[in-house]
């Protein structure tokens, strides 16, 4: 249903561009970080995680890129498809500890 | 097919009927939690548990319970619901006892009036 948010951030692309989400962490020492898209009534979907050792990792159209000085995780989404219209979440899991925090989310709209 | 199971899908019911979210996983994985999501706040943790006879307080705890006698079984229960548990909930898994790579269920629409 449509309880995912209102007020959400939304980034509108066109199909076949590029898109960027990004996601301002809270916890500089925070280890693990996860990217996740929720369809309109699903729940969250794992894209691609990375962790506070790497600054990059590359999946299956997506990227992460992880700035830790600024605290910064950034998903990038290549060649965007209307199947990608979604609600997007970060989440990270401070070190030496189990809890997940989620982003609020950015919602994506996909134009064709 | 893995996956997690929740029921049920849509619930309404009244203030202080006691109801139970059932939610079952067939990945064998270690972590189970549950989530609720509310406009404007996104997914707070409700409790999680690491392992069988294992559980703890999440973010958003209370007027919940849970309890995880079997590796698979982890039902939230509402011993007196309340409007303001009105939400959407989630039951979510993963392999390990932390929560990493999270493998969602579709979610329970719960309405308490």
């Amino acid at each position: 249903g449509e309880s995912v948010g209102l007020h959400l951030p939304t980034l509108s692309v066109q199909e076949g561009d590029n898109s960027i989400i990004n996601c301002a962490y809270s916890n500089s020492a925070s280890d693990y970080f996860i990217w996740y898209k929720q369809e309109s009534g699903k729940g969250p979907q794992f894209i691609i995680d990375i962790r506070s050792n790497m600054d990059k990792r590359q999946g299956q159209r997506v990227t992460v890129l992880l700035n830790k000085t600024v605290k910064h995780l950034s998903l990038q989404i290549a060649a965007t498809q209307p199947g990608d219209s979604a609600v997007y979440f970060c989440a990270e899991i401070k070190a030496a500890g189990n809890k997940l925090t989620f982003g609020g989310g950015t919602r994506v709209l996909v134009k064709p | 097919e893995a996956q997690v199971t929740q029921n049920p899908r849509y619930l309404i019911t009244v203030t202080g009927k006691k109801l139970t979210v059932t939610c079952s996983q067939n990945m064998n994985h270690e972590y189970m939690s549950w989530y609720r999501q509310d406009p404007g706040l996104g997914l707070r943790q409700i409790y999680y548990s690491m392992n069988v006879e294992v559980t703890d307080k999440g973010d958003v705890p209370e007027g919940y319970k849970v309890s995880r006698k079997e590796k698979r079984n982890f039902p939230l229960i509402l011993e007196s619901p309340s409007p303001n548990q009105t939400s959407l909930y989630f039951c979510a898994s993963s392999l390990g006892t932390r929560s990493e790579k999270l493998f969602f269920g579709s979610g329970t629409q719960l309405s308490v009036l």
